[in-house]
C-alpha cells in the first residue's frame, strides 16, 4: 500500500551507461515531479508533469529525459551516465484543490556512477 | 524569482534542548509556507504548513508562525528528542505551482 514508490533504491552503474528509475503513485494524483539531492542535501526540482504532460521543466541535460505513459507514473531514463550524475533521486507526487499544496515523495534512488 | 533561505548547519543538540531553526522567504504575492522532515534513509514528508499571514502550523511538537513583515517561517520545538534527528527543509509555494525548497538543515539530537 506504499503511496509513491520508486524503484531501484540503490543503482550503481559505469560512465557513459544509459539507466531508467521507475516511479509509481496510487493516490490519484494529477500532478508527479522528479527531484534531485546532492550530498549536501540541496534538493532540486528536474520536472514535473501534469496528466501526462510536462509542466515544469528546470535547466536539466538533455541526457534526462522523462516519460509519463499515464499519470500514474513517471518514468526518469538517464543517457550517457556522468560522475556528477551521483545522487539521490525522488519522485513525489502531489493532488489537487488544497491537497496540491502536500507532496508525497517516495524513498528515493541512489544513484552512483562510477 | 521565489527563494527560501535557511540555516544550513549541521546542527547537533542534547536531547531535551530547544530547537529554533530559521526560514525566511522571498516571493511575490502571499506563497503557502512549509516545512518538511526527511528522515535518514526515507524521502521527504511534511511536517506542517502556513498559508496565510499569522497563521501558525504545528504538529509532533514542531510550530511555526507565518510571519510576513519579517517574510519568516522559522521552525521551533521547546524539547528535541533523539528520533527528531533528521534534515528538515523549509519550502514555499508562490504564484509557479513550483515548490521551492531552501537548502536543509541537518539535525543531530544526542541522548
Amino acid at each position: 500500500d506504499t503511496a509513491v514508490s520508486q524503484t531501484p533504491k540503490y543503482l550503481v552503474t559505469q560512465m557513459g551507461n544509459d539507466k531508467s528509475i521507475k516511479c509509481e503513485q496510487n493516490l490519484g494524483h494529477d500532478t508527479m515531479y522528479w527531484y534531485k539531492q546532492d550530498s549536501k542535501k540541496f534538493l532540486k526540482i528536474m520536472f514535473s508533469y501534469n496528466n501526462k504532460e510536462l509542466i515544469i521543466n528546470e535547466t536539466v541535460p538533455n541526457r534526462f529525459s522523462p516519460k509519463s505513459p499515464d499519470k500514474a507514473h513517471l518514468n526518469l531514463h538517464i543517457n550517457s551516465l556522468e560522475l556528477g550524475d551521483s545522487a539521490v533521486y525522488f519522485c513525489a507526487s502531489t493532488g489537487r484543490g488544497a491537497t496540491n499544496e502536500k507532496l508525497f515523495f517516495g524513498s528515493g534512488t541512489q544513484l552512483s556512477v562510477l | 524569482g521565489d527563494s527560501v533561505t535557511q540555516m544550513e548547519g549541521p546542527v547537533t543538540l542534547s536531547e531535551e534542548a530547544f530547537l529554533t531553526i530559521n526560514c525566511t522567504y522571498t516571493a511575490t504575492g502571499y506563497p503557502s509556507l512549509f516545512w518538511y522532515v526527511q528522515y535518514p534513509g526515507e524521502g521527504l514528508q511534511l511536517l506542517l504548513k502556513a498559508t496565510k499571514a499569522d497563521d501558525k502550523g504545528s504538529n509532533k511538537g514542531f510550530e511555526a508562525t507565518y510571519r510576513k513583515e519579517t517574510t519568516s517561517f522559522h521552525l521551533e520545538k521547546g524539547s528535541v528528542q533523539v528520533s527528531d534527528s533528521a534534515v528538515y527543509f523549509c519550502a514555499l509555494k508562490g504564484g509557479s505551482e513550483k515548490l521551492v525548497f531552501g537548502k536543509g538543515m541537518k539535525l543531530t539530537v544526542n541522548p
